[in-house]
């Protein structure tokens, strides 16, 4: 059973388009969250949602608009992609007290902007 | 602000040694400390988490240390193998956000 899941796994698109990458988790957790890993390969948050509210929002491009319909989703549309917009895009979840917050990471969706 | 740094980048060793990752931070105020390990073209996966009030996690071949007050923290995989070829990435959790180091890439060659 895949804990945390993304759709899709791969994105082409043309630099201008809207494109939505989409992510669920069956873990039952509160927190998800959307990092962007760049070309080398650093890891950087991007939001995080608790309970369908937004907690974290760091300084990501208004075009990047994260939505949570529910606590198991959290989805991310990207409005005019640009070519900086190319990266792994990784949705985590977790669940628990502060200090024990462990992240599960989903398998990332790699986009790529022509 | 919060950085994290990982030495070495990379590493190579024949089977059966002991690695030996490291990691440091600037700020000590954390919640965890948690250590990852990525393949090439996957996801990341939690190999352990210390909490801020822990000095050690131990699974299996895998040690993590915690040293705050230093802001340091040390992986080390005994005994390894081909298959622990992998980039390990540590990151911290700092004011509700987890800040990654760039990662070392390791290479156990057989």
């Amino acid at each position: 059973d895949t804990a945390v899941s993304q759709t899709p796994k791969y994105l082409v698109t043309q630099m201008g388009n809207d494109k939505s990458i989409k992510c669920e988790q069956n873990l039952g957790h509160d927190t998800m969250y959307w990092y962007k890993q760049d070309s080398k390969k650093f890891l950087k948050i991007m939001f995080s949602y608790n309970n369908k509210e937004l907690i974290i929002n760091e300084t990501v491009p208004n075009r990047f608009s994260p939505k949570s319909p529910d606590k198991a989703h959290l989805n991310l549309h990207i409005n005019s992609l640009e070519l900086g917009d190319s990266a792994v895009y990784f949705c985590a979840s977790s669940q628990g007290s502060r200090e024990t917050y462990e992240q599960y990471f989903g398998p990332g969706t790699r986009l790529t902007v022509t | 602000k919060q950085e994290v740094t990982q030495i070495p980048a990379a590493l190579s060793v024949p089977e059966g040694e002991n690695l030996v990752l490291n990691c440091s931070f600037t700020d000590s105020a954390i919640y965890n400390l948690q250590w990852f390990r990525q393949d090439p073209g996957k996801g990341l996966t939690s190999l352990l988490l210390i909490q801020s009030s822990q000095r050690e996690q131990t699974s299996g071949r895998l040690n993590a240390s915690l040293d705050k007050s230093s802001g340091r923290s040390t992986l080390y995989i005994a005994a390894s193998q081909p298959g622990d070829s992998a980039t390990y990435l540590c990151a911290v959790d700092s004011w509700g956000k987890l800040q990654f180091g760039a990662g070392t890439q390791v290479v156990v060659t057989p």
